[in-house]
């Protein structure tokens, strides 16, 4: 099934910096979604991009979506300690949600 | 408030048992799902249902069964037929459809010993 691919699979930063993640995917969409989870527990909708829309914003996160390239980018800007994570992308399609492999994000304080 | 509760939130299975993971919603959504994560993976879909009395067989369904009798229950029964259930199980929620976003419980951790 489809199914998106992060990039990179680890990011360390310092706090303060902003943090870029991407996923890039084979199939078509009907939206794209961002998730974040906090080490053993479940998972935190982030934000949402629909297949016509091209870039959202929520407080410190900036979605983009590129449907010719099939690709998103997350970003998070000014960073905490509190945004150490694991960050997933999804992909909603055929009434289900795929999700990618993830990229682990550290703040280093 | 309303969310989703899975319990029990550590659980441990003989080889051979059959064990059940409870995941319950007040968050009158029609939609339930149940996913596997396994260490430093993403998830993958087990069994979803869009309405009661209905569900569906996910990417990796062999060794799993799941009933869906009210709208606020979707238990996951992990069967010995399955082979390597050591894992993480997290249970979702959303509207009709699910396009909106998922909720998801606290997951479940599940050790066979």
């Amino acid at each position: 099934s489809q199914q998106g691919e992060e990039d990179p699979q680890a990011l360390s930063i310092q706090e303060g910096e902003n943090a870029t993640m991407n996923c890039s995917y084979k199939t078509s969409i009907n939206n794209l979604q961002w998730y974040r989870q906090n080490s053993g527990r479940g998972l935190v909708h982030l934000i949402l991009i629909r297949s016509n829309e091209r870039e959202k914003h929520s407080g410190r996160l900036r979605v983009t979506l590129d449907t010719s390239k099939k690709s998103s980018s997350l970003l998070i800007t000014a960073s905490r300690a509190a945004d150490t994570a694991s960050y997933f992308c999804a992909l909603f399609g055929n009434e289900k949600l795929t999700f990618g492999t993830g990229t682990r994000l550290t703040i280093i304080p | 408030d309303g969310g989703i509760t899975q319990s029990p939130k550590y659980l441990f299975r003989k080889e051979g048992q059959n064990v059940t993971l409870s995941c319950e919603q007040n968050l009158n959504h029609d939609a339930m799902y149940w996913y596997r994560q396994d260490p430093g993976q993403g998830l993958r879909l087990i069994y979803y249902s869009q309405i009661v009395n209905d569900f569906q067989k996910g990417d990796i369904a062999e060794g799993y069964s799941v009933s869906r009798e009210k709208k606020e229950s979707f238990p996951l029964t992990v069967t010995s037929a399955q082979k390597n259930p050591t894992a993480f199980y997290l249970c979702a929620s959303s509207r009709t459809g699910g396009a909106g976003g998922y909720t998801f419980g606290s997951g479940t951790r599940l050790t066979v010993v």
